[in-house]
């Protein structure tokens, strides 16, 4: 099956960058996500991308994608506490999205 | 409109209980889904209904009995539970359960069993 793994933790202060990382082993995958969830909440859908981008910017938000070393990155410009939550990435394959372990993001004030 | 809603918020039952949790999308979605949640842990797939037909069975134990009465709603029937089943159950609709049809979620019904 499909493995999906991603750092546990990252601190950034706020207004700085945050970059997350997620590296997946199914290269047959199609669509890629970023997840949100706060505290106690379900998971909110921040962006996507295609596997046939490089690239996706969305405001803040920039998703990059290395489809050789399969690996894909969340950028979050200019980082709010409001940001400070779990963010998972997930990668769909035949018929089921396969969900990341989960970065811990923290912003120090 | 890209709202998933999910009734209780919380439920606490004990192991003898009969409970259900309840998922409601009007964005006339054709696939629905129950996830499974544990503590700093990412969700996982339980069951999938495409066109109110069940599609995905994650051999999940037979005491969680899915159920979708239309394609507007989504049903999780809990009986005889066990502590270990405590988690935050997400559901989740997409458009169809092809490539390209991205899930989005309710808020999550949290359970505990006592």
């Amino acid at each position: 099956g499909e493995d999906v793994e991603q750092s546990l933790f990252l601190s950034v202060r706020e207004g700085d960058s945050s970059v997350i990382n997620c590296t997946y082993t199914d290269s047959s995958s199609t669509y890629l996500y970023w997840y949100k969830q706060e505290p106690g909440a379900g998971l909110q859908l921040l962006t996507y991308i295609f596997s046939n981008m490089d690239m996706k910017q969305d405001q803040r938000l920039t998703v990059l994608l290395n489809k050789k070393d399969k690996h894909l990155s969340l950028r979050i410009a200019d980082t709010q506490t409001g940001d400070s939550a779990i963010y998972f990435c997930a990668v769909r394959g035949y018929q089921k999205v396969t969900f990341g372990t989960g970065t811990k993001l923290q912003v120090i004030p | 409109d890209t709202e998933v809603t999910q009734t209780p918020k919380h439920l606490v039952m004990g192991m003898t209980n009969k409970k259900s949790l309840k998922c409601e999308q009007h964005m006339g979605h054709r696939a629905m889904y129950w996830y499974k949640q544990k503590a700093k842990k990412p969700p996982e797939l339980m069951f999938v209904y495409s066109y109110e037909k069940l599609s995905i069975n994650e051999s999940v134990p037979s005491r969680f009995s899915p159920e979708c009465p239309n394609s507007s709603l989504l049903n999780l029937h809990l009986h005889a539970l066990q502590p270990e089943d405590s988690a935050l159950y997400l559901c989740a609709s997409s458009q169809g359960q092809g490539d390209g049809e991205t899930q989005y979620f309710g808020p999550g019904t949290r359970l505990l069993v006592l």
